[in-house]
């Protein structure tokens, strides 16, 4: 059974441009969280989203958007990006609440 | 606003031995307290959890104590392998909302082998 697949695994961009990042859940799960994680630190939540509707929103600018699609795939988008926005990029997924999350390996984003 | 305040942030055991990381949190509304491993390059993966309903839990060699007046808990590995260093962080959600889970800072752990 395939975990939480991201991708692309390893991104590099430039300040200013934008990015997509991707986020296959595992079968069946419906619930799916975008997690920012800055070297030496704890993930920090972004965005989460059930059934294709947005379900929280961290502390983030608004330069950050996410969706899910019917297949409850999600992507997550940064725009005019800044150096401190370099990080791994985790997407989590859930059956629903009364399970805990599994994250994928993460999309490391390195702006230059 | 720190909710999830984690300590040590490093920690060096023997081959063997205890390591023990604690845990404290702020927002009594949480009701679900999970540990996550994490090895570099990879992301973090659930290790054991545990609810406030319950003082300790074990999974094999791994064990969550859980102290619910205090508004603490840690997770204790025993007979501690060099497989094992790996950064722990320990967080906190309120599963029942569907919430977000927030996490500790970390502990980056090796063992001595």
């Amino acid at each position: 059974d395939a975990g939480v697949t991201q991708s692309p695994t390893h991104l590099i961009k430039t300040r200013g441009q934008q990015v997509t990042l991707r986020c296959s859940p595992i079968s069946g799960h419906k619930s799916v969280s975008w997690y920012q994680q800055v070297l030496g630190q704890g993930p920090q939540f972004i965005f989460q989203y059930y059934e294709k509707e947005e379900r929280g929103r961290g502390n983030f600018p608004d330069r950050f958007s996410a969706r899910q699609f019917p297949n409850y795939s999600s992507e997550l988008n940064v725009n005019a990006l800044l150096l401190g926005d370099s990080a791994l990029y985790l997407c989590a997924s859930r059956q629903d609440r009364n399970y805990g999350y599994t994250f994928g390996s993460g999309t490391r984003l390195t702006v230059v | 606003q720190q909710q999830v305040k984690q300590s040590p942030q490093s920690l060096i055991v023997q081959k063997g031995g205890i390591s023990i990381i604690n845990c404290a949190y702020e927002n009594t509304a949480f009701d679900y307290f999970p540990w996550y491993q994490q090895f570099p390059g990879k992301g973090p993966a659930l290790l054991i959890a545990i609810r406030p309903d319950v003082s300790e839990k074990k999974e094999g060699r791994f064990t969550i104590s859980f102290n619910k007046s205090a508004k603490q808990f840690s997770l204790h590995i025993m007979d501690s392998q060099p497989g094992d260093s790996a950064t722990y962080f320990c967080a906190a959600s309120r599963l029942s909302r569907d919430d977000k889970i927030i996490f500790g800072k970390g502990t980056r752990l090796h063992i001595l082998p």
